[in-house]
């Protein structure tokens, strides 16, 4: 069946430091992905989406790449914030409409 | 500008006791999903609503309903709740029924006991 999953459960960065969450993704009909990030007690809060006709997309301090070959996404965030500390969750929807989500990644910023 | 707005923030139900969750879409939106989240999980959808009618269904038994208003607003009905309905519950509104750009309220946690 569909699925999202996340390559791993908690990463932990540097502050400054470049962070990359990964995601894989079964259903090659996807079509649309996006990243929320999710702070504690908060519904989650979009960061960036991409389409499947990209391979890359950017915003403020955030980059979404990719891969429809071994359908994986990936989220970079540079130079990492106290306040980027949550759980990222990755999404896809194909041609069912319906957005599904993986399980997340817990994000920890060290001072 | 309001974004979503969910209501109540937290419930206490036991079990067999009926619930009712309330929701206002984003200003602008028409669209509106609800989701299941359980701790440490990521959010399950359960339906969407569109034109006051339900037009996408998740994996869920029929004890869970929901209804649409012409305001956009709209309402999660759990009947007979079991301890496994424990969870939070998310509203996400959207513009159409792409489910593109969900912009998800705060939830209502719900605990059965």
């Amino acid at each position: 069946g569909e699925s999202v999953g996340l390559h791993l459960p908690t990463l932990s960065v540097q502050e400054g430091d470049n962070s990359i969450i990964n995601c894989a993704y079964s259903n090659s009909a996807s079509d649309y992905f996006i990243w929320y990030k999710q702070e504690s007690g908060k519904g989650p809060q979009f960061i960036i989406d991409i389409r499947s006709n990209m391979d890359k997309r950017q915003g403020q301090r955030v980059t979404v790449l990719l891969n429809k070959t071994v359908k994986h996404l990936s989220l970079q965030i540079a130079a990492t914030q106290p306040g980027d500390s949550a759980v990222y969750f990755c999404a896809e929807s194909g041609n069912t409409g319906k957005l599904i989500f993986g399980q997340g990644t817990t994000l920890q910023v060290k001072p | 500008d309001a974004g979503v707005t969910q209501s109540p923030t937290h419930l206490i139900k036991t079990r067999g006791q009926q619930v009712t969750l309330r929701c206002s879409p984003k200003s602008g939106h028409d669209t509106v999903s609800w989701y299941q989240q359980a701790l440490g999980q990521g959010p399950q959808f359960i339906f969407q609503y569109y034109e006051e009618e339900e037009r996408q269904r998740g994996n869920f038994p029929d004890r869970f309903s929901g209804h649409q208003f012409p305001n956009y607003s709209s309402e999660l009905n759990v009947n007979a709740l079991l301890l496994g309905d424990s969870a939070l519950y998310l509203c996400a509104s959207s513009l159409g029924r792409r489910n593109e750009k969900l912009f998800f309220g705060s939830g209502t946690q719900l605990s059965v006991l």
